[in-house]
């Protein structure tokens, strides 16, 4: 398959604890990208990770690449109830389509 | 907010009806992508395509999917003879440049398609 692999598939914490999801690919990429997905509605992106960078930072989100491993995470520290979500990556390779994971459903308690 | 707009958010249709569903990029954006997502799972990659150009459509089926995006007006995702398994969140995004150069897409709400 061309898509990644996410894990784990289904995550629930409690508010204020940390979150973290991975993700592996295949192939080479140009870079790496984390979108999120409420239920019942489209993705936004959250990060872009290039295939020269190993870490990137943005808010409370915390993303890594690993390219000798083709792996990648992503790590939501204080976690809050509106995080609640489906978590996807999603490669590209310089071409023009961006390929998905499988998604991380995060449920967070409050 | 000129964002990616997508309609109708919901549509059913019968087994052997016909499925149009349209999408009008972010403005000044001229790539859109479609993709197919089912429950509980990830997003598929259908087509690509520019101005009047179809670019990629690897990732759509060859029978009764077809996709376009005129010179004017908004790209239609249209599918003919629907059947069961056509049931799925189809979704638009857009880019103002090839993926692999800008990186970040712009995704629409998604049109529901249910066939009954």
């Amino acid at each position: 398959s061309q898509q990644g692999e996410e894990d784990p598939q289904a995550l629930s914490i409690q508010e204020g604890e940390n979150a973290t999801m991975n993700c592996s690919y295949k192939t080479s990429i140009n870079n790496l990208q984390w979108y999120r997905q409420n239920s019942g509605r489209g993705l936004v992106h959250l990060i872009l990770i290039r295939s020269n960078e190993r870490e990137k930072h943005s808010g409370r989100l915390r993303v890594t690449l690993d390219t000798s491993k083709k792996s990648s995470s992503l790590l939501i520290t204080a976690s809050r109830a509106a995080d609640t979500a489906s978590y996807f990556c999603a490669r590209s390779d310089s071409s023009y389509k961006l390929i998905f994971g499988s998604g991380t459903r995060l449920l967070v308690r409050p | 907010n000129a964002g990616v707009m997508q309609n109708p958010r919901h549509l059913v249709r019968r087994r052997g009806q016909e499925a149009r569903l349209r999408c009008s990029p972010m403005k000044g954006h001229s790539h859109v992508y479609w993709y197919r997502q089912l429950p509980e799972e990830g997003l598929k990659f259908m087509v690509y395509l520019q101005k009047e150009n179809i670019i990629d459509e690897s990732g759509m089926p060859k029978e009764r999917f077809s996709a376009e995006f005129p010179k004017e007006g908004p790209s239609i995702l249209r599918i003919q003879q629907v059947v069961r398994g056509d049931s799925a969140a189809y979704f638009c995004a857009s880019s103002p440049d090839r993926t692999g150069n800008t990186g970040e897409l712009f995704f629409g709400e998604g049109s529901r398609l249910t066939v009954l």
